[in-house]
């Protein structure tokens, strides 16, 4: 079965330090994202992908990067890590056209200390 | 972008209870879907509803898209409906989606 799957499912880091934060899905979809859930906000978006070599800044992209080298693959880097960064971050992937049905991974908890 | 408000934030139910949760949107929608989060933290899609009505075994939903809504239903609660139930809109342009803070949901035994 098709499936996204992130890693690592927790991590515990420094302030500064970089950190990179991987997502594989095999549904072949040309759309996948970024999100970041944290008490009181939900979940808001870091970055997406329309394909590759596509990339966009969603609504709380500061201190975020993604690239996309393929269609499977979407990583997130934390260039510099900070306390405010501490979250559960979720992957997701979305088929092509209008009637596209969101699909997420399981979360990777990240701790900044 | 789209705002997204749902209702109740919180609802506490006697195992066998009734629910209808509310989500209201603030513009037109290509798509709306509501996930079921569980208490480990697994995002699971209920249900792919821009316009309609469905349903799933003890679960349905219908999005009024003209009026900007949709309701979930949940009938004869379990235990494990417990959860956050989020209700996310995809927007006229751009293949992102827009996310409410969520009903949390707790049933009792």
């Amino acid at each position: 079965d098709a499936e996204i799957t992130q890693s690592p499912r927790h991590k515990i880091t420094e302030t500064g330090r970089q950190v990179t934060l991987a997502c594989h899905q095999t549904w072949n979809h040309n759309n996948m994202f970024w999100y970041r859930q944290d008490l009181g906000h939900g979940l808001r978006l870091i970055h997406y992908s329309y394909g590759v070599q596509d990339t966009n800044k969603g609504e709380v992209s500061d201190g975020y990067s993604v690239s996309r080298s393929n269609t499977e693959d979407l990583p997130l880097t934390l260039e510099s890590a900070a306390s405010s960064q501490t979250s559960v971050y979720f992957c997701a992937s979305m088929g092509a056209g209008a009637d596209g049905e969101l699909f997420f991974g399981e979360g990777s908890r990240l701790t900044v200390l | 972008g789209i705002q997204v408000e749902q209702s109740p934030p919180d609802l506490i139910l006697q195992e066998g209870a009734n629910s209808t949760l509310r989500c209201n949107f603030s513009d037109s929608v290509n798509n709306l879907q509501w996930f079921h989060q569980n208490p480990w933290g697994q995002l699971i899609n209920l249900f792919y509803i821009p316009s309609g009505t469905k349903q799933n075994g003890r679960l349905s939903a219908t999005t009024v898209a003209t009026e900007r809504y949709s309701l979930l239903y949940i009938s004869s609660s379990q235990t494990t409906d417990s959860g956050v139930y989020f209700c996310a809109v995809e927007g006229k342009t751009g293949n992102q989606f827009y996310f409410g803070t969520g009903t949390s949901l707790t049933v009792i035994p």
